[in-house]
């Protein structure tokens, strides 16, 4: 079945950090792939998505690709501020529906000043 | 995202009580989708409902879950007869009418602790 696997944290950087947070994945077919965050308290909040090989999905400075020939959807962002600081969940919708999502376990991301 | 209700935050069940988790969707969403996280995994689909019919529950376990969203108030996640393994964090997520290539917006999560 579909499967995603992302890096394991937590990743602690000091602020204006590059991070990069690997996630590579197993599908049929032709998911979506996601990248999710939540902030303390808070729930999940689609950060970022990318619908094609080789589209690139950018928000709040965060970037990714998908890159079918590695099967991944790696996060990155060249400055970290200590405001993003939250767990990070990459995600593929599976079995070619587009509500069902499955998720990587998370990677919790400590920016420290 | 604040505008998908979750009650309770937290919840405490002594093994063999039954447990109601309640997900009030945002305003204008009639499409319910109710996910679980076992400690040290990702989040796993467990059922999608829109008002008053249950659309896919293939990741819903066989026994002791069930789910509903009535035409008036919050969807419903019940958990019968409540295990140990069934600790874990329950996270809904909402959206509006038309499905496709729109975002689902999750709540904050009950997080269920048995006993």
């Amino acid at each position: 079945g579909d499967s995603v696997t992302q890096m394991e944290g937590p990743v602690t950087l000091s602020e204006e950090a590059f991070l990069t947070i690997n996630c590579t994945y197993t599908a049929t077919g032709y998911p979506s792939l996601f990248w999710y965050v939540q902030y303390p308290g808070e729930g999940l909040q689609l950060l970022l998505k990318a619908t094609k090989a080789d589209d690139k999905g950018s928000n709040k400075g965060f970037e990714a690709t998908y890159r079918k020939e590695t099967t991944s959807f790696h996060l990155e962002k060249g400055s970290v501020q200590v405001s993003d600081s939250a767990v990070y969940f990459c995600a593929l919708n599976s079995g070619g529906s587009n509500y069902k999502l499955t998720f990587g376990k998370g990677t919790l991301l400590t920016v420290n000043p | 995202n604040a505008g998908v209700m979750q009650n309770p935050r937290h919840l405490v069940r002594r093994r063999g009580q039954e447990a109601r988790l309640r997900c009030s969707p945002m305003k204008g969403h009639s499409h319910v989708y109710w996910y679980r996280q076992l400690p040290e995994e990702g989040l796993k689909f467990m059922v999608y409902l829109q008002k008053e019919n249950i659309i896919d529950e293939s990741g819903m376990p066989k026994e002791r879950f069930s789910a509903e969203f009535p035409k008036e108030g919050p969807s419903i996640l019940r958990i019968q007869q409540v295990v140990r393994g069934d600790s874990a964090a329950y996270f809904c997520a909402s959206s509006p009418p038309r499905v496709m290539n729109t975002e689902a917006f999750f709540g904050q999560g009950t997080r269920l602790t048995v006993v």
